[in-house]
């Protein structure tokens, strides 16, 4: 079956601006997490959706948001966007807690760079 | 929201195997342990998982202590291809539980043909 598909791979920005990133899950897999990847701080969590519903978050501000539609697809957006907001954003899909012992299938990620 | 270490660095001959350590000494009763990998531009592919009995698979095998709070990831093999960043993370399975998923800085295993 088809994996995760994050869309675009690659994108530019500036500063100020703001960014929409888009997350398909694996059919059949109703939740999805998001993750920031930079090399100074890792692999950080984001937020996760099931159901339309955030379902918890990381340590974030407000400026990194996310939706989820009722076919389980995903975005989050980034607004005024700064310089450090720069890396990598992975999607990653699972089943939803008491269905399975959650796996993540990540996708490719959006490259995100901000001048 | 459980935390894992692992060692920053590790080496190894092809063709030989493997002993990935994680230390997870906070993990709770109903944490699962999991295992992935990132290869360079990809992003994370999981490996294996475990509860409390030793677990293999097409991949790796996960050896899991008696008292939970530390795991090993096994590679048999090590092959060129196995050179990557391997993460250890806990993930709560209860049935309302939306875990914080915490990601450490992982283990960069660097395989010497």
């Amino acid at each position: 079956k088809a994996g995760v598909t994050q869309t675009p791979r690659y994108l530019i920005k500036t500063r100020g601006q703001q960014v929409t990133l888009s997350c398909s899950p694996i059919s059949g897999h109703r939740s999805v997490s998001w993750y920031q990847q930079t090399p100074g701080q890792g692999l950080q969590f984001l937020f996760e959706y099931f159901s339309e519903t955030q379902r918890n978050k990381g340590n974030f501000p407000g400026r990194f948001s996310g939706r989820q539609f009722s076919n389980s697809r995903s975005e989050m957006n980034v607004s005024t966007l700064e310089l450090g907001d720069s890396a990598l954003y992975l999607c990653a899909s699972s089943q939803p807690p008491g269905t399975g012992t959650r796996e993540l299938f990540f996708g490719e990620g959006s490259r995100l760079t901000v001048l | 929201d459980a935390k894992t270490t692992q060692p920053n660095s590790m080496e190894s001959n092809e063709e030989e195997p493997v002993h990935l350590p994680c230390n997870h000494s906070t993990i709770s009763g109903t944490d699962y342990i999991h295992w992935y990998r990132q290869l360079p531009s990809q992003g994370p592919e999981y490996v294996i998982h475990g509860l409390t009995s030793n677990v293999n698979n097409r991949m790796a095998s996960l050896a899991i202590a008696e008292d939970r709070k530390s795991s090993t990831l096994i590679l048999h093999r090590a092959t060129l291809r196995d050179a990557a960043v391997y993460y250890c993370i806990l993930r709560a399975l209860m049935k309302t539980s939306y875990d914080k998923v915490i990601f450490g800085p992982g283990t960069s295993l660097s395989v010497i043909p």
